[in-house]
């Protein structure tokens, strides 16, 4: 089965910084790679659709890319509303796995 | 547009529990509606889905056996059904949407219910 290994599993950065997130797909695949924010308690949010595609409603300092296997969700510009965890998904085929998670501290 | 879940359970070890999911606001036979779980700190995981519009269910392979998903149109609801509970099985438990034929991901979930088996 495809893997999705992101990294890192936890991040810490300052109000206004720019921070990455990395998933690396076992094996290539399509552009159907989702990336989600959860905050504790609630359901996870989708950011961005298609590897690069923005979720209409959502903040255009959330962006996304593809090198080969790699999958890379950035946030520019960190507000203090941005602390949450965050995760890669594959969902062009079932199991449509997920990665590990990034949490996100604001210092 | 929303999908609104049924409430928190508490289970024995090898009970059943069924979870609902009803939807509004969408056209309900456009969409696929998935099951996904998270267990406490950790990600979502699959676990199946059924295709509105032809009524097909795709389940994962680990959970196939005690899983159960099915509809009732008229009333726009989607059910999970889960048998044999064990207390691997404590999580909280999401239905999503996925547009037929769309790389649009999962973009509307439910508020979540919480399974406890203890």
């Amino acid at each position: 089965d495809l893997q999705m290994t992101q990294s890192p599993s936890s991040l810490s950065a300052s109000v206004g910084d720019r921070v990455t997130i990395n998933c690396r797909a076992s094996h290539m695949i399509t552009d159907w790679v989702a990336w989600f924010q959860q905050k504790p308690g609630k359901a996870p949010k989708l950011l961005i659709f298609e590897a690069s595609t923005l979720q209409p409603g959502v903040s255009s300092r959330f962006s996304g890319s593809r090198s080969g296997t790699d999958f890379t969700l950035t946030i520019s510009s960190l507000q203090p509303d941005d602390s949450a965890s965050y995760f890669c998904q594959y969902y062009d085929a079932s199991p449509y796995p997920f990665g590990q998670g990034t949490k996100l501290e604001i210092k | 547009v929303q999908l609104v879940q049924s409430g928190a359970e508490v289970k024995k070890p090898g009970a059943s529990v069924r979870v609902s999911c009803r939807s509004s606001g969408f056209t309900f036979t456009d969409y696929e509606l998935h099951w996904l779980r998270q267990a406490p700190g950790h990600g979502p995981v699959w676990m199946a889905t059924i295709n509105v519009k032809s009524g097909v269910t795709k389940y994962e392979r680990y959970f196939q056996a005690r899983v159960t998903v099915t509809m009732q149109t008229s009333i726009r609801t989607v059910y999970l059904d889960v048998t044999r509970l064990e207390s691997d099985d404590t999580a909280v438990y999401y239905c999503a949407r996925e547009k037929i034929g769309a790389p649009n991901g999962l973009d509307v979930w439910g508020q979540g219910t919480t399974v406890t088996v203890s």
